[in-house]
């Protein structure tokens, strides 16, 4: 079964605009993490924003938000005014574990493109 | 920040050779580090978790004898690939665990693009 999951294989924003990309997620740990990266075309992997299973309020880095929703188990970003340079794939990504001993697990990615 | 480099970022290699890949951390000791595999427009895939002075764990479907992992230093670890095909032409990605550093624990590589002829 999935564990991150990202329906949106490709998403179009213009310029200025504010997007949203789906995440949702499926674990019976009651700890756990939830995170963005960022993906441009040289592969890097740029952390983007985090959210912790415990956390009572949504995470917000910047132009980045997080839109937690645990009883749904979604955690959708938000980039509010969109720029050229977010054009990029971006993945949601989940660590089932607190102390980080475990790897993450990613979804399959969307891609967004924005255009001016 | 915690910054970890990959050597090299890209390498050709031919059929039947081996690549060795190497992911350094270098401002901070890393006990463990990851190997992910990314294949063209997919998701990064877990390969491995490189322990320093042990054994690496596999992931299931991953093999052993052909990802070979080495964390001989809390700085270093090593994958290679050995008798690469064509089929193992990938973008392969280090991350390593910074303990202690709050939420965002783990810090990648640039990555390693491999093509095997």
């Amino acid at each position: 079964a999935q564990k991150i999951t990202q329906t949106q294989p490709g998403m179009f924003v213009q310029e200025k605009e504010a997007v949203t990309l789906d995440c949702t997620y499926d674990t019976s740990d009651p700890s756990y993490g939830l995170f963005w990266y960022k993906q441009p075309s040289s592969g890097e992997m740029i952390f983007l924003i985090y959210q912790g299973s415990y956390d009572q309020q949504n995470a917000t880095e910047g132009r980045y938000s997080l839109n937690f929703q645990k009883a749904r188990k979604s955690a959708n970003l938000v980039i509010s005014a969109s720029q050229l340079g977010d054009s990029a794939m971006y993945f949601c990504a989940m660590r089932e574990a607190p102390t980080g001993r475990r790897a993450l697990t990613f979804g399959s990615g969307t891609r967004l493109q924005v255009q001016p | 920040g915690a910054v970890v480099s990959q050597h090299p970022s890209w390498v050709i290699c031919k059929s039947g050779t081996s690549v060795k890949i190497e992911c350094r951390s270098l401002d901070f000791q890393a006990t463990t580090m990851f190997w992910y595999r990314q294949f063209p427009k997919q998701s990064l895939m877990l390969m491995a978790t490189s322990n320093e002075g042990s054994k690496a764990t596999y992931e299931q479907g991953v093999e052993k004898d052909k990802f070979l992992i080495n964390h001989a230093s809390l700085t270093l670890s090593t994958l290679t690939v050995t008798s690469a095909h064509p089929e193992d032409s990938s973008f392969y990605i280090c991350s390593a665990r910074v303990p202690l550093a709050g939420a965002n624990e783990q810090f990648f590589g640039p990555g390693t693009r491999l093509t095997v002829l």
